[in-house]
């Protein structure tokens, strides 16, 4: 059981180049999130999906866009990078049963560097 | 807009002590309160939850106080150990059909030393 994984672990991008990071969980978790983490500001959540095929805007959606075409995989893009998204960004999931059990399983992050 | 507010930034504790990090929220709708431990180059990790119709849990050395009425709630670390050095973060979330999630707070670093 891998739980939540995340590619790649490291990238640096130059500003307008775009990207996709992938995120896959093994655990059949029904919802997934994409946080970024700066210093100082703690976990921000981007965009979310409660299920296959769904996606949802979290606190701050702006430059980034997800897709959730298979219910193990969770993808995140950066259309055109700016230095602003220079950041780690951390994959997680849960099974979705809200009020029962509700914890989010990260993944190890990916650090990206916008130049 | 910080809805959960997360305070000392940082805490230095000599091994043995109890370490006290402290957490306050605005909106009264929140049902769940977590608190996710991280350690360097890792991912969260979730360590300790709570609900509001409960004032405390302890699991271990870990305990949370929660004090509804005053929209605040707290990690109290006993018998800290130089293992439990590691940024600390509260969280609040509001369950419901289709969402679960999760404001983090700001985070702490805490520092163990023997």
């Amino acid at each position: 059981n891998a739980g939540v994984t995340q590619t790649p672990k490291f990238r640096v991008l130059k500003t307008g180049q775009s990207m996709t990071l992938l995120c896959a969980q093994d655990m059949n978790h029904e919802y997934m999130y994409w946080y970024r983490q700066d210093p100082g500001m703690g976990l921000r959540l981007i965009h979310y999906s409660v299920g296959e095929g769904t996606t949802a805007k979290g606190e701050v959606p702006d430059g980034y866009n997800v897709s959730r075409l298979k219910k193990q995989n969770f993808l995140l893009g950066l259309e055109s990078a700016a230095p602003s998204q220079t950041s780690v960004y951390f994959c997680a999931s849960s099974l979705g049963l809200a009020g029962v059990i509700r914890e989010q399983y990260f993944g190890p992050g990916t650090r990206l560097t916008v130049t | 807009q910080q809805q959960v507010k997360q305070s000392p930034q940082s805490l230095i504790v000599q091994k043995g002590g109890i370490s006290i990090i402290n957490c306050a929220y605005e909106n009264t709708a929140f049902d769940y309160f977590p608190w996710y431990q991280q350690f360097p180059g890792k991912g969260p990790a979730l360590l300790i939850a709570i609900r509001p119709d409960v004032s405390e849990k302890k699991e271990g050395r870990f305990t949370i106080s929660f004090n509804k009425s005053a929209k605040q709630f707290s990690l109290h670390i006993m018998d800290s150990q130089p293992g439990d050095s590691a940024t600390y973060f509260c969280a609040a979330s509001i369950g419901g059909y289709n969402t679960d999630k999760l404001i983090f707070g700001t985070g702490t670093r805490l520092q163990v030393f023997p």
